[in-house]
């Protein structure tokens, strides 16, 4: 089965840049999609095709992906981004894959 | 406004059954693949299941494959999950959420959920 693997955790000061990485075998050949959810809410869909903006996302919210890692970029970091970020990918064995998720704290 | 009401969770003993239901407003339905995604307490997101918009098409997470059945009315509007055989290990907040109209992920629209709780 194909195995997304995100850091638990993730911290970054307000104003800084928090990056969250995604790693799978040969991610880079796959379309990742990133939601974010905060405490008692539903996700939302953040970033889809490894880069595409949904409307309404700020354009501080960015995304990569290349090799084995996936990235979710977040610059000019708020409070209000304080939230457990999910990465997602379509495996044509596993279908639906999500990461483990990781908590983004901003200090 | 495109939305997504769950509705059918509950409390049901280990072995029991559950019928969640899902009912879609605002946009074009059968258009749309649907899928259902669980979160346990504490715990990060987990795919469960999903079906194509005509319904031909669905996909199991190997975990409730066998126990659990996807399908949908088109004319109601309306995504259900029927589970059967449950376990302590089904017990999370169900969310039913919408993906494009070919490919099931990713997920655009997300409805709030309802909690199935399967305990003795």
């Amino acid at each position: 089965s194909y195995v997304l693997t995100q850091p638990p955790s993730v911290s970054v000061a307000p104003g800084k840049t928090a990056r969250i990485t995604c790693g799978g075998n040969n991610i880079g050949s796959k379309s990742v999609h990133w939601y974010q959810q905060k405490p008692g809410q539903a996700p939302v869909l953040v970033i889809y095709y490894d880069y595409d903006r949904p409307s309404g996302i700020p354009e501080r919210f960015s995304g990569s992906n290349s090799g084995n890692t996936a990235t979710l970029t977040i610059s000019r970091v708020e409070a209000g981004d304080e939230a457990d970020y999910y990465c997602q990918v379509w495996d044509s064995s596993s279908y639906v894959v999500f990461g483990g998720g990781t908590k983004l704290t901003v200090l | 406004e495109v939305q997504l009401l769950e509705s059918g969770g509950g409390l049901v003993q280990p072995g029991g059954s559950l019928r969640l239901s899902c009912a879609a407003s605002g946009f074009t339905f059968s258009s749309y693949t649907m899928s259902w995604v669980r979160q346990a307490p504490g715990k990060g997101l987990e795919w469960v299941s999903s079906v194509s918009g005509n319904g031909g098409s669905t996909y199991y997470a190997d975990s409730v494959k066998g126990r659990f059945t996807i399908s949908r009315d088109n004319s109601k509007n309306t995504l259900y999950l029927q589970m059967n055989s449950l376990r302590a290990e089904d017990t999370a907040l169900y969310y039913c959420a919408r993906g494009e109209e070919i490919v099931v992920v990713p997920a655009d629209v997300w409805g709030q959920g309802t909690t199935v709780t399967v305990s003795s």
